[in-house]
């Protein structure tokens, strides 16, 4: 079955710099890779995707990169803000029936004023 | 349009008590996924529903159980209480069944004393 590792665990950076978390994934048949935020106390949040067929998506400070070959995708936010501050969480499909998504440990983003 | 919206909101049982919660998934959506998450950690994947049917269910015991309606809403049913059954219990919705978006609503906190 899938296997999903996320580093780091925490990750702190000072606002207006730039963060990247990493994941591994074990199965080389994944093809759908999610990436949500949670802030303290709500929902997972949806913030950026991608598919197995691109390299990389951007949408405006944030991006997502694949590399299918070493089986890891990585979360960029540029320009940090305090409100960037929370955990995040990526995301890879169990590939068999089970239709399941397998999640990483989560990411615990400080933004330091 | 409405997103996910889940009933109630917090909950307090004892054990060996029996509780059922509710979802209705976002206008559209066919499939309906349901997670639990224990504090500091990621959600854990229960079951998947599309089409009223069962696709996918997490390593849960028997006691948690869940159905779908033709509404597509669905019900997250957990007999026999324990204490570890303490959690937040999210509901996700999607288009369908298979490596879509997600949409999670703001869960169920279920206190077990």
């Amino acid at each position: 079955g899938e296997n999903v590792e996320q580093h780091p665990s925490t990750l702190s950076v000072q606002e207006g710099d730039s963060a990247v978390i990493k994941c591994t994934y074990s199965d080389s048949a994944s093809n759908y890779f999610p990436w949500y935020k949670q802030e303290l106390g709500k929902r997972p949040q949806l913030i950026i995707d991608i598919r197995s067929n691109v390299g990389e998506k951007k949408d405006q400070r944030i991006a997502v990169t694949l590399n299918k070959t070493a089986k890891h995708f990585s979360l960029h936010i540029t320009e940090t803000q305090p409100e960037d501050s929370a955990v995040y969480f990526c995301a890879a499909p169990q590939m068999d029936s089970n239709y399941q998504l397998i999640w990483g440990a989560g990411t615990k983003l400080i933004i330091k004023p | 349009d409405a997103g996910v919206t889940q009933s109630p909101t917090h909950l307090i049982k004892t054990r060996g008590q029996q509780v059922t919660l509710r979802c209705s998934p976002i206008s559209g959506h066919k499939s309906v996924s349901w997670y639990q998450q224990v504090l500091g950690q990621g959600p854990q994947f229960i079951f998947q529903y599309y089409e009223k049917e069962e696709r996918g269910r997490g390593n849960f015991p028997d006691r948690f159980s869940a159905r779908q309606f033709p509404n597509y809403s669905s019900e997250l049913n957990v007999n026999a209480l324990l204490l570890g059954d303490s959690a937040l219990y999210l509901c996700a919705s999607s288009l369908s069944e298979w490596n879509q978006p997600q949409h999670f609503g703001d869960g169920t906190r279920l206190s077990i004393l």
